[in-house]
């Protein structure tokens, strides 16, 4: 069966510092990956998906950036976090364009402070 | 763009009472509908999913949810809350080949004892 693995749980970070969120999935292949993001009161927004390695495609400017060096490996990054990158960002994957739904990770918990 | 509209961000509930939360869609294709269960700090459980099939389908937990083009609408329900089905409610729809997800603001249940 196929899991997603998300880490870490929780992160608490000075303004300035980098960041590296790591999602990994298993037991499929070629899978779509998303990175999104969840602010309280805000609902999810979705900040990056790719379709394949190295394919990734931004939904927002912001300064956060995705990478997918393997095909199952999705990873979220920053070279200096703001403030208002505090949130609750999930990692999620698909098969067949999202038409049966995604599987979403458990969530990293980031506090900018 | 496919777009979700769930009404009443909050909603309380008796325990053992009936549990009602409303979601209607605009989509441009046939659609895919789900609705996710969150609860806190955790990630987005699927609890049922839509895709063309029976209409009225049967989720986990005892929810349901009934499709119903001609209103747009997919609401969710469940007979009788219990004190675990607190937590944030989203529906989601897809559109068919399209790439995307759109989420509802979400519903946050609370449940009275």
């Amino acid at each position: 069966s196929q899991t997603i693995h998300q880490w870490p749980a929780t992160l608490v970070q000075p303004v300035g510092s980098p960041l590296s969120l790591e999602c990994t999935v298993e037991g499929t292949s070629n899978p779509n990956l998303y990175w999104y993001r969840q602010a309280a009161g805000r609902g999810l927004q979705l900040l990056f998906y790719s379709v394949g390695i190295g394919q990734i495609s931004s939904e927002v400017p912001q300064n956060l950036s995705a990478s997918r060096p393997q095909d199952r490996q999705f990873i979220l990054s920053s070279k200096k976090l703001l403030l208002s990158d505090s949130g609750f960002y999930l990692c999620a994957w698909s098969g067949d364009r999202g038409h049966y739904g995604y599987t979403f990770g458990s969530g990293t918990r980031l506090t900018v402070v | 763009a496919q777009s979700v509209t769930q009404l009443d961000s909050h909603v309380s509930v008796s325990e053992g009472t009936p549990v009602l939360l409303r979601c209607n869609y605009s989509s441009s294709y046939s659609p895919s509908l789900f609705w996710y269960v969150q609860h806190p700090n955790k990630g987005l459980q699927l609890l049922l999913k839509y895709t063309s099939a029976a209409t009225l389908v049967k989720g986990i937990n005892g929810f349901e949810a009934e499709f119903k083009k001609s209103e747009t609408s997919f609401h969710l329900t469940k007979p009788s809350a219990h004190m675990s089905d607190a937590a944030e409610y989203f529906c989601v729809v897809s559109d068919r080949g399209n790439n995307r997800l759109a989420f509802g603001k979400g519903n946050q249940v609370v449940v009275i004892p």
